[in-house]
């Protein structure tokens, strides 16, 4: 039974430009959670999506956005990267709401 | 607003012995309490979870973790630790039912030294 799986694992970009990172959920969840992890600090919430629509939002610039495809798997979108994107990027996915998340292992994105 | 306070943010502790991990919590409804945990480059893997019941909750590895509302406090404990225990340790809370997002502590390093 595969987990949540990301890709890619590691990405470097330039400032301005933009970038794609995918995942897919654990078999069986149907809620996709993405978080953004700064070095030396704990993950934050940028938001969550169900039934393919956005239903929470954490602190995040319009610039950050998302997307959720009928098979459940997740694609986030940063446009205009700048340098303090730099990040590990977690996708976590669950069973309706309520339940645990399970975390993949990340997309770690470096803006030079 | 919710927000999580780990109280340390390294624990330098000797193999087989034991280890608190320090977790408090602010919230104005009620929430749901996780301890994750992460080894290097690698993302995040659940210990255990508070969501209702018994507030001694027992999770994987050996850790355990008791949910005192008094003290909004959510301390994980481990009696014997073992090298291989060394990572990350995060504590989080998510609020309320339907929406299970995240807030996540700063972390606490745990270094099991042998």
């Amino acid at each position: 039974d595969a987990g949540v799986t990301q890709s890619p694992t590691h990405l470097i970009k330039t400032r301005g430009q933009q970038v794609t990172l995918r995942c897919s959920p654990k078999s069986g969840h149907d809620t996709v959670s993405w978080y953004q992890q700064a070095l030396g600090q704990g993950p934050q919430f940028i938001f969550q999506y169900y039934e393919e629509e956005e239903r929470q939002r954490g602190n995040f610039p319009d610039r950050f956005s998302g997307h959720q495809f009928p098979n459940y798997s997740s694609e986030l979108n940063v446009n205009a990267l700048l340098l303090g994107d730099s990040a590990l990027y977690l996708c976590a996915s669950s069973q309706g709401g309520g339940q645990p998340q399970h975390f993949g292992d990340g997309t770690r994105l470096s803006i030079l | 607003a919710q927000s999580v306070t780990q109280l340390d943010s390294q624990v330098p502790v000797f193999e087989e012995a034991p280890v608190e991990l320090r977790c408090n919590y602010s919230s104005s409804v009620s929430v749901y309490l996780f301890w994750y945990v992460q080894y290097p480059n690698q993302g995040l893997q659940l210990l255990l979870k508070y969501l209702s019941g018994s507030t001694l909750v027992k999770g994987i590895n050996g850790f355990e973790a008791e949910f005192n509302k008094s003290q909004t406090s959510f301390h994980l404990r481990k009696p014997s630790v073992h090298i291989s225990d060394t990572a990350e340790y995060f504590c989080a809370v998510s609020v309320g039912t339907g929406a299970n997002n995240l807030f996540f502590g700063t972390g606490t390093r745990l270094t099991v030294i042998p």
